[in-house]
């Protein structure tokens, strides 16, 4: 089985502006959660949706956002881009149902300049 | 609220010899705990994971985990350390099953001496 990918792999954004980053799970997972890792917080819950619902949400600002579509690819958007969101940004999927285990994929790096 | 803490943020070891990466955790109800590495530039690779059950539970490369409930425990272990074990290791912990959301933490980068 393909695992997740995650588009662009790098980004180079502008304070201000927004951006919008893809994963594509593993084939027949439905649940896609996203991360995000910087040096000074490390490790940091975004979301989860499962089957087009989010299911839970981490504690950021609502400039971070997300959906996800029927074939479970999921997009999340920033608005309004500071310096402070430059970071990886990592989307893992699991099969959503009593399973545990989530698979990451390669990450974004995003850098607001 | 769960939480994850492995103390301190860089472990070296002679290649040949144990390695030993700490995590404690916290949390209200009966954890689900995990042990990711990630390589420079990837993404995250579940080494191990610990649900229900055997509390030693092995994983991928040669590493086991022991979980201790009196002691709050899932520490990382190897018996025998390879330079390509050289990388950042997190700790995570998840409360229910279904709901996918972990918790990590700090993590710790492993360097190998040769």
């Amino acid at each position: 089985k393909a695992g997740v990918t995650q588009t662009p792999r790098y980004l180079i954004k502008t304070r201000g502006q927004q951006v919008t980053l893809s994963c594509s799970p593993i084939s027949g997972h439905r649940s896609v959660s996203w991360y995000q890792q910087t040096p000074g917080q490390g490790l940091q819950f975004l979301f989860e949706y499962f089957s087009e619902t989010q299911r839970n949400k981490g504690n950021f600002p609502g400039r971070f956002s997300g959906r996800q579509f029927s074939n479970s690819r999921s997009e999340m958007n920033v608005s309004t881009l500071e310096l402070g969101d430059s970071a990886l940004y990592l989307c893992a999927s699991s099969p959503g149902t009593e399973s545990y285990e989530q698979y990451f994929g390669p990450g974004t790096r995003l850098t607001v300049t | 609220a769960q939480s994850v803490t492995q103390l301190g943020s860089h472990v070296s070891v002679s290649e040949g010899a144990l390695v030993l990466l700490r995590c404690n955790y916290s949390s209200s109800v009966p954890p689900y705990l995990f042990w990711y590495v990630q390589y420079p530039n990837q993404g995250l690779q579940l080494l191990l994971k610990y649900t229900t059950g055997a509390t030693l539970v092995k994983g991928i490369n040669g590493f086991e985990a022991e979980f201790k409930k009196s002691e709050t425990s899932f520490h990382l272990t190897k018996p025998s350390a390879h330079m390509s074990d050289a990388a950042e290791y997190f700790c995570a912990v998840s409360i229910t099953g279904a709901n996918s959301k972990l918790t990590f933490g700090k993590g710790i980068t492993l360097s190998v001496r040769p």
